[in-house]
C-alpha cells in the first residue's frame, strides 16, 4: 500500500526565503505526482504535474522535481511571499488512478 | 482548464438527517468521479471512486450504507450522507477524470462542501 510522507508538517519563514518542501513515498511505481495549493476552507489548487518520466517541472516561482527510483519529491519555492502561506499537499497517483496524499506542510511566510 | 463544481459549499444539518452533495464536471464528461474527506488538520483521504452507470468503490472503512454515491451520468455524481451524525462532520471534495483510468490522468478538484453536523 502507498505511503506518502511530507516533512516538515509546518514551517514558518520570513518574506522573501528561497524554501524547499519534501515527499517521499513508498511504492515508485506510479504514473505521476502533484503538488497542490490548500487555502484554510478551500478546495485544492493543482500548482504542478510530474509525469514519471519527467525529473521536474516549473511554474513561475514553483519548481517541483521527481526522483522515481528513491520515491522522492521536492517543491521548491523561490522568494516566498506572504500570498504563499497555505497548506501544500503532495499526492501519487498510482494504478487505477487513485490519489494517495500525503499529510501536507503548513506554511506561513512572515512580511 | 477542466472545471468541477460542488453545490452546497456548506451545509448545517441536524443530527439524524440525511445531506445530498453535488459534483459536476462542468466543461467535460468525467468518466470517474472521486470522493475524498478531509477532517480538520488532516489530509484528504479517499472514500470512494464512482464510474458512470455503476456502483461506487468504496475503500475500507468507509459505510457504503451511509455514504451512498450515484454517479447518474457522465457530469453528475451526487454523495448522500445519511443519518448524519456530529462525527461526520467534515469537508467533503470531489475529483473528477475524463481520461483512462489505468493511464493516470489528471484529476480536477472541486472546490468542497464544508458539512456540520450538530
Amino acid at each position: 500500500k502507498q505511503e506518502v510522507t511530507q516533512i516538515p508538517a509546518a514551517l514558518s519563514v520570513p518574506e522573501g526565503e528561497n524554501l524547499v518542501l519534501n515527499c517521499s513515498f513508498t511504492d515508485s511505481a506510479i504514473y505521476n505526482l502533484q503538488w497542490f495549493r490548500q487555502d484554510p476552507g478551500k478546495g485544492l489548487t493543482s500548482l504542478l504535474l510530474i509525469q514519471s518520466s519527467q525529473r521536474e517541472q516549473t511554474s513561475g516561482r514553483l519548481n517541483a522535481s521527481l526522483d522515481k527510483s528513491s520515491g522522492r519529491s521536492t517543491l521548491y519555492i523561490a522568494a516566498s511571499q506572504p500570498g504563499d502561506s497555505a497548506t501544500y499537499l503532495c499526492a501519487v497517483n498510482n494504478a487505477g488512478n487513485m490519489l494517495t496524499f500525503g499529510g501536507g506542510t503548513r506554511l506561513m511566510v512572515k512580511p | 482548464g477542466a472545471v468541477v463544481s460542488q453545490h452546497p459549499s456548506w451545509v448545517i444539518c441536524k443530527s439524524g438527517t440525511s445531506v445530498k452533495i453535488e459534483c459536476r464536471s462542468l466543461d467535460f464528461q468525467a468518466t470517474t468521479m472521486f470522493w475524498y474527506r478531509q477532517f480538520p488538520k488532516q489530509s484528504l483521504m479517499l472514500m470512494a471512486t464512482s464510474n458512470e452507470g455503476s456502483k461506487a468503490t468504496y475503500e475500507q472503512g468507509v459505510e457504503k450504507d451511509k455514504f451512498l454515491i450515484n454517479h447518474a451520468s457522465l457530469t453528475l455524481s451526487t454523495l448522500t450522507v445519511t443519518s448524519a451524525h456530529p462525527e461526520d462532520s467534515s469537508f467533503y471534495i470531489c475529483s473528477a477524470t475524463f481520461g483512462e483510468i489505468l493511464r493516470g490522468d489528471t484529476q480536477y478538484f472541486g472546490p468542497g462542501t464544508r458539512l456540520t453536523v450538530l
